[in-house]
């Protein structure tokens, strides 16, 4: 089982739709919780931290279950802009190094 | 906001050929900076955590001889894929953060081809 889980996609939404991403994690010591974009052929970029409490950032929400070990990323009014990889990423094991554990992403594209 | 520099962003060169990849915190120091490869259309994949000052600690799997890690500075990384064959053209990306509970940033990453 891959530690790190999440729909591959893609998804195809029109502009202007609400569209939503689940991960799932394995690993119950993870403590940090991250949603990052990556766009084809480029570097990830920090989209989002994660918190138990649930946070919104403009039109992103993120999501986090810890007894379930599930994550969400759920994004409104969707744009052209927002097509691209959504990497699902945990930190791993216990004890605080900083490690990512990254999802193999979920692709999405939006159409006009 | 914290930047990560990555040199170069674009390798091709001969089978044999040893590269060195630079990795730099430019606004920040980085006791910890991380190593991934990304294959098409997979998940990057942690090789190796870089320790200012003492050994990479390397994942199962990947060979400390063949990718050698060096972080001689709090601002710098660099890793060396050592005769470099075919199999190891990949995507390379470094990333550092001001401390563990603070997310990651990435560099550009070095797309590396050998023919």
């Amino acid at each position: 089982r891959k530690e790190v889980e999440q729909d591959p996609g893609p998804f195809n939404v029109p502009e202007g739709a609400t569209v939503a991403f689940n991960c799932t994690y394995s690993n119950s010591a993870s403590q940090s919780f991250f949603w990052y974009r990556q766009d084809c052929r480029k570097e990830p970029k920090l989209l989002m931290s994660v918190y138990s409490s649930g946070n919104e950032d403009g039109r992103f929400t993120a999501q986090l279950n810890r007894a379930s070990q599930y994550i969400s990323l759920l994004i409104r009014d969707s744009k052209l802009s927002d097509s691209a990889t959504y990497l699902c990423v945990v930190t791993g094991g216990s004890g605080n190094t900083g490690k990512l554990i990254f999802g193999q992403g979920t692709t999405l594209q939006v159409k006009p | 906001g914290a930047v990560v520099s990555q040199h170069p962003s674009r390798v091709i060169c001969k089978s044999g050929t040893s590269v060195k990849i630079e990795c730099r915190s430019l606004d920040f120091q980085a006791t910890t900076m991380f190593w991934y490869r990304q294959f098409p259309k997979q998940s990057l994949m942690l090789m190796a955590t870089s320790n200012e000052g003492s050994k990479a600690t390397y994942e199962q799997g990947v060979e400390k001889d063949k990718f050698l890690i060096n972080h001689a500075s709090l601002t710098l990384s660099t890793l060396t894929v050592t005769s470099a064959h075919p199999e190891d053209s990949s995507f390379y990306i470094c990333s550092a953060s001001k401390n563990s509970n603070q997310p990651q940033h990435f560099g550009d990453g070095t797309r590396l081809s050998i023919l």
